[in-house]
């Protein structure tokens, strides 16, 4: 059974429409995070949250916003998609007291 | 800025024998490392990680040693396997902050020849 889960696994949408992924845990980790990663390239964080309606920006936050209602959901959120958002989209999320960052599945998203 | 840059893109290897990928990182202050495997289609997966008071440790079949005089990170995978092929990254934790923010390199695909 997979850990953190992300829905959907692939999607595609046209510019200008809004479009939300979801991240989902079992962990019990109160620390979540979303990455982009581009082809080529390695992961870059868009948003990061340390608990229940916590918010901090990445690196990369423009154009993007997120939620996080409950502790096991972080759900990231594009406002009016552009085809530079094309990418692969993963959610990660880690314990209080760890280093290390569990990743989900991912989500591909196709911006025409 | 931080920056972490691996070496090679790509990596061939015969089955059996052992790889080594290799990582350059920028930022002295950096005290957190970690090797991720990315299999086609799924997400990363946590290797092995190592601290900056260490410089080495083993895991099974993988060894990940860090030289902090020229801020040098690699992973070693001894008697590779079919199953070993994939994209691997170095991420770092760039300093004190207990953000948990990580910053990855670009990655090395490995490919393993039977």
């Amino acid at each position: 059974d997979a850990d953190v889960t992300q829905t959907p696994r692939n999607r595609i949408t046209k510019t200008g429409k809004r479009i939300m992924l979801e991240c989902s845990q079992t962990k019990g980790h109160d620390r979540m995070y979303w990455y982009r990663q581009d082809p080529g390239l390695g992961l870059q964080l868009i948003y990061y949250s340390f608990d229940v309606k916590d918010i901090n920006k990445g690196e990369i936050s423009d154009g993007y916003s997120v939620s996080r209602q409950a502790q096991a959901k972080f759900s990231l959120s594009l406002e009016s998609a552009i085809p530079n958002q094309t990418a692969l989209y993963f959610c990660a999320t880690r314990g209080r007291d760890q280093e290390t960052q569990y990743f989900g599945p991912g989500t591909r998203l196709l911006v025409l | 800025g931080e920056n972490v840059g691996l070496h090679l893109p790509t990596l061939s290897v015969q089955e059996g024998d052992n790889s080594i990928i290799n990582c350059a990182y920028s930022n002295s202050a950096s005290d957190y490392f970690i090797w991720y495997k990315q299999e086609s289609g799924k997400g990363p997966q946590f290797i092995i990680d190592i601290r900056s008071n260490m410089d080495k440790r083993q895991g099974q079949r993988v060894t990940v040693l860090l030289n902090k005089t020229v801020k040098h990170l690699s992973l070693q995978i001894a008697a590779t396997q079919p199953g070993d092929s994939a994209v691997y990254f170095c991420a770092m934790a760039p300093g004190s902050s207990n953000t948990g923010k990580l910053i990855f390199g670009q990655g090395t695909t490995l490919q393993v020849k039977p």
